[in-house]
C-alpha cells in the first residue's frame, strides 16, 4: 500500500486559504489520491480526488506535484465550520477474488480554523 | 446527506452480548465497506462486499461478521461483545467493484457502548 505522510496539525485563519500538504512518495502510477474530512465523531466526507492533474471543485482544490510524489489540499476560504481531521489517501487498487477499491486511512491533520 | 443510511445511531448493550448494524447504501451503489473508529484506533478497514460476495477483508475479528443481502443492504454482526468493541462503526458505499476513480461515500455511523 502506498503510505502518505501528514503534519498532525495546522491552524488557519478564518477567511484565509488552508493548504494542506501530503507526502505519497510511493505511489504507484494508477493509484488516485483522494482527501476526505471527518468533522468531530461523524462520518468522513469526501472533498476531492486526483490522478495526475490538478482538479478543483466546489469544496476544495488539489495540486499534485508533476513527480505525483505529494500533493497539496487548498481550501480558498477557511471558515470555523472546516475545522475537521483531513485524510490524505492513496486508494489501493488488489486482487482478491475480483478487484477492491478500499481506502485506506491515516492519522490525517487535524485542522483548527481560528476566529 | 451522503445518502448511506445506518442504523441504529446509538446502541449500548452489555458484555457478552450479540447486535446487528444495518446499512442501506446509496442507490445504485453496489459495493458496501464497513469501518471501525475507536479512540485509539483511529479508523480501520474492516470488511467489503461487491453485490452479495465478499471483496477484501482488513482487521475484522473472527467474533464479526458481516454480509450482504441482494437487496444491496448490509449487516455486520457483532457477538461475544468486549468493553474494547466500544466504537464507531461506518458504513460506505460505492457504485463500481474497483476503479481508483469512483467514489465512496460515507453514513453517519452507529455508536456502540459496550458496558
Amino acid at each position: 500500500d502506498a503510505k502518505t505522510t501528514q503534519p498532525p496539525s495546522m491552524d488557519c485563519a478564518e477567511g484565509r486559504a488552508a493548504n494542506l500538504p501530503c507526502n505519497h512518495s510511493t505511489i504507484s502510477g494508477n493509484e488516485y489520491v483522494y482527501w476526505y474530512r471527518q468533522i468531530h465523531s461523524q462520518g468522513p466526507q469526501y472533498i476531492i480526488h486526483g490522478l495526475k492533474n490538478n482538479e478543483t471543485n466546489e469544496m476544495a482544490s488539489l495540486i499534485i506535484t508533476e513527480d505525483r510524489k505529494s500533493s497539496t489540499l487548498i481550501l480558498p476560504h477557511a471558515t470555523l465550520r472546516d475545522t475537521a481531521v483531513y485524510y490524505c489517501i492513496v486508494r489501493v487498487a488488489e486482487e482478491y477474488g475480483g478487484a477492491t477499491n478500499k481506502l485506506i486511512f491515516g492519522t490525517g491533520t487535524l485542522l483548527a480554523v481560528q476566529p | 446527506d451522503s445518502g448511506v443510511t445506518q442504523t441504529p445511531k446509538h446502541l449500548i448493550t452489555a458484555t457478552g452480548q450479540r447486535v446487528t448494524l444495518r446499512c442501506s447504501p446509496r442507490s445504485g451503489d453496489l459495493s458496501v465497506y464497513w469501518y471501525q473508529q475507536s479512540l485509539d484506533q483511529g479508523l480501520q478497514f474492516l470488511i467489503q462486499y461487491y453485490n452479495g460476495e465478499e471483496r477484501a477483508k482488513g482487521n475484522i475479528l473472527e467474533r464479526f461478521s458481516a454480509q450482504q443481502f441482494p437487496d444491496l443492504h448490509s449487516e455486520l454482526n457483532l457477538s461475544s461483545l468486549e468493553l474494547g468493541d466500544s466504537a464507531l462503526y461506518f458504513c460506505a458505499s460505492s457504485v463500481e467493484e474497483a476503479s481508483s476513480g469512483n467514489t465512496i461515500y460515507f453514513g453517519e455511523g452507529s455508536w456502540l457502548t459496550v458496558v
